[in-house]
């Protein structure tokens, strides 16, 4: 298809254990973002990619949280040691460049860590 | 801190009433505004949207209001249809901000048969 794709769908994994997501963009598209939803609220900003800029990681919680993107291809968001509070859906979307260019989402990935 | 706030977390309307879906946003320097609907197990999916220096605009069947003197944005859907049942969020953009979207908490909208 030609939309944004996620995997894993879902991802269960016990306390303290890495996980690694990964994001596949819309082809074209030079911005990436992700982004994590917690159960019955809103989205929260984690990181973004634009071209070959430096990332903005202003919205990573902690160290624990790192992302890569490759070019304008995929990118994998790597949680390190991971919590109960990390559960969440992660969701990644990807854009053309501008600022008020439509950010377009992927299904998500649903974590959860026991 | 600056954030983006919803009103009314569930909205039961009938089907082929119009639904108003209300937006509080508190960042005086946010200058573009975005609808998102987001089904159940799905990701957003984009509405419709609005620069600051428009006070409405319209789509098809859905129409977004921004009152920049109180800070308040709305989502009208025209007569309502089963299919509209889902998680309505605001997003604003903040000047300065660079790309990233501080979204609301969302609103439910439930159709009722």
């Amino acid at each position: 298809g030609a939309g944004v794709s996620q995997s894993p769908s879902n991802k269960v994994t016990e306390k303290g254990k890495d996980v690694e997501l990964r994001c596949d963009p819309i082809s074209g598209h030079t911005a990436l973002y992700w982004y994590r939803q917690r159960l019955g609220q809103g989205l929260e900003f984690l990181i973004y990619f634009q071209g070959n800029s430096a990332p903005d990681k202003s919205g990573l919680p902690s160290d624990r949280f790192s992302a890569e993107r490759t070019g304008e291809s995929v990118s994998t968001l790597t949680i390190q040691r991971t919590q109960q509070e990390d559960s969440a859906v992660y969701l990644c979307a990807s854009s053309f460049g501008g600022r008020r260019e439509t950010q377009y989402f992927g299904p998500g990935t649903r974590l959860l860590v026991l | 801190g600056e954030s983006v706030g919803l009103h009314l977390p569930t909205l039961s309307v009938q089907e082929g009433d119009n639904s108003i879906i209300n937006c509080a946003y508190s960042n005086s320097a946010s200058d573009y505004f975005i609808w998102y609907k987001q089904e159940s197990g799905k990701g957003p999916q984009f509405i419709i949207d609005i620069r600051s220096n428009m006070d409405k605009r319209q789509g098809q069947r859905v129409t977004v209001l921004l009152n920049k003197t109180v800070k308040h944005l709305s989502l009208q859907i025209a007569a309502t249809q089963p299919g509209d049942s889902a998680v309505y969020f605001c997003a604003e953009n903040l000047t300065g901000g660079g790309n990233k979207l501080t979204f609301g908490t969302g609103t439910q909208l439930k159709v009722e048969l």
